[in-house]
């Protein structure tokens, strides 16, 4: 079974320019995440999407950062502008129900590094 | 917030030794507790899973002891071998809201 895809594996941008993230779960799961892992902290709940609707984005700065899932299968994350906090690798997961608890599966991030 | 604390924040074991680690909660809602393993460059993998009506569970060389009364849940690495060696997060969940620990890097020496 492939796991979570995500692309790009690396990102440098100037603070202020745009960037843009893609990730594409296991197939079959219904409920996608994206996280933001801090260097040296463990992951932050940005947005999470049950198919194509959002569940909960209290997390999220929605005046820079945005996310959407059409079609209820892969999903953006994009930055826009970007800052110099916001360095750090970006997560995606994916989850499945078992035996009444979702387990959740990760991709292996995109580390981005605004200068 | 918050609110789930882990410690150590680093550890070192020599191979065949036991590795702890520690995670206490404050929400009692949290119904499932998991622990995830990172190696660097890569994303968290599930590694261990307990829910708050069992007191330990067990997986090869790695144990889950759970207390609810005290809100604290630890990870027991049994004969710790130079391939454990990652960073380690403790995390708990309810309704599919997941919160995570800070993290506990482990090197165990050969």
């Amino acid at each position: 079974e492939a796991g979570v895809a995500q692309s790009p594996r690396y990102k440098i941008i100037e603070k202020r320019q745009s960037v843009a993230f893609w990730c594409n779960p296991i197939s079959g799961h219904a409920t996608l995440y994206w996280y933001q892992q801090i260097l040296g902290q463990g992951p932050k709940l940005l947005i999470q999407f049950q198919n194509n609707g959002v569940v909960d984005d209290s997390q999220l700065p929605k005046d820079r950062f945005s996310a959407e899932r059409l079609k209820g299968v892969d999903s953006t994350l994009k930055i826009q502008p970007a800052k110099l906090e916001d360095s750090a690798v970006y997560l995606c997961a994916s989850s499945l129900m078992v035996a009444g608890f979702y387990e959740q599966y990760f991709g292996p991030g995109t580390r981005l590094t605004v200068t | 917030q918050q609110q789930v604390k882990q410690s150590p924040q680093s550890l070192i074991v020599q191979k065949g030794g036991i590795s702890i680690i520690n995670c206490a909660y404050e929400n009692t809602a949290f119904d499932y507790f998991p622990w995830y393993q990172q190696f660097p460059g890569k994303g968290p993998a599930l590694l261990i899973a307990i829910r708050p009506d069992v007191s330990e569970k067990k997986e090869g060389r790695f144990t889950i002891s759970f207390n609810k009364s005290a809100k604290q849940f630890s990870l027991h690495i049994m004969d710790s071998q130079p391939g454990d060696s990652a960073t380690y997060f403790c995390a708990a969940s309810k309704n599919n809201d997941m919160r995570f620990g800070a993290g506990t890097r482990l090197t165990v020496k050969p």
